[in-house]
């Protein structure tokens, strides 16, 4: 069964640095998502993207965020100068068609740490 | 905001009882979705019902809508000890390119 795979699993980086989460959404989809979550709390959506270019953002998604597809199959947030408070676990979903009334399908995560 | 916002937070049962959460938002949607998540682990769809549908079944899940409260509800009915985890409703925002998730209810079911 397809499935949205998420690298790496755990990342620990220091404050100030810069991080570079990835996915891999499902081959024939064409909407993607990040997601994240800190312990315990709600899933917060960060931004949408389709076509090359983001669709929806939300307030989180200030500039220290960026989003890319560089390959045709990857698909990358970055976060340039990490703050403790990006502590989170990190989702990428991915869904087939163009607009959110449809079943999306979600990574198993990254977890960030941020020390 | 449109997101929804499940009731209770967290519920505890035992094994063969059923289980219901309840969502409730506040704009009009075309569809409301419901995702399961394991502990650490990614969610899951479970299920989803347009804004014309009133009831809709998956196996042991039973979803209901309301427009005109803005609510919904999900059933899981004759729970096992694996479904427990956290149940989030889902609507779509207003530019309909992403899906907002409500807080979630914390299903705990014990054999």
């Amino acid at each position: 069964e397809p499935e949205v795979t998420q690298t790496p699993s755990h990342q620990v980086t220091q404050m100030g640095q810069e991080v570079i989460l990835r996915c891999v959404p499902i081959s024939n989809h064409l909407y993607f998502y990040w997601y994240r979550q800190i312990l315990g709390q709600k899933v917060e959506f960060l931004v949408s993207f389709y076509n090359n270019e983001i669709s929806e953002k939300s307030e989180i998604f200030d500039d220290q965020f960026s989003v890319e597809r560089p390959d045709g199959s990857n698909f990358t947030l970055k976060i340039r100068s990490t703050k403790l408070e990006d502590s989170a676990m990190y989702f990428c979903a991915s869904s087939a068609w163009r607009r959110a009334n449809t079943e999306a399908f979600f990574g198993q995560g990254t977890r960030l740490t941020v020390v | 905001s449109q997101q929804g916002e499940e009731d209770p937070q967290a519920l505890s049962i035992q094994e063969g009882e059923n289980a219901t959460m309840n969502c409730s938002y506040k704009t009009s949607i075309n569809n409301l979705q419901w995702y399961r998540q394991n502990s650490g682990r990614g969610l899951v769809h479970l299920i989803l019902i347009r804004s014309n549908e009133r009831e809709k079944h998956s196996g042991r899940l039973r979803v209901t809508l309301d427009t005109s409260k803005k609510s919904s509800s999900l059933l899981i009915t004759a729970s096992r000890a694996a479904d427990t985890a956290s149940y989030f409703c889902a609507t779509v925002s207003p530019a309909g390119t992403a899906l907002i998730f409500g807080k979630g209810t914390t299903l705990s079911v014990s054999s």
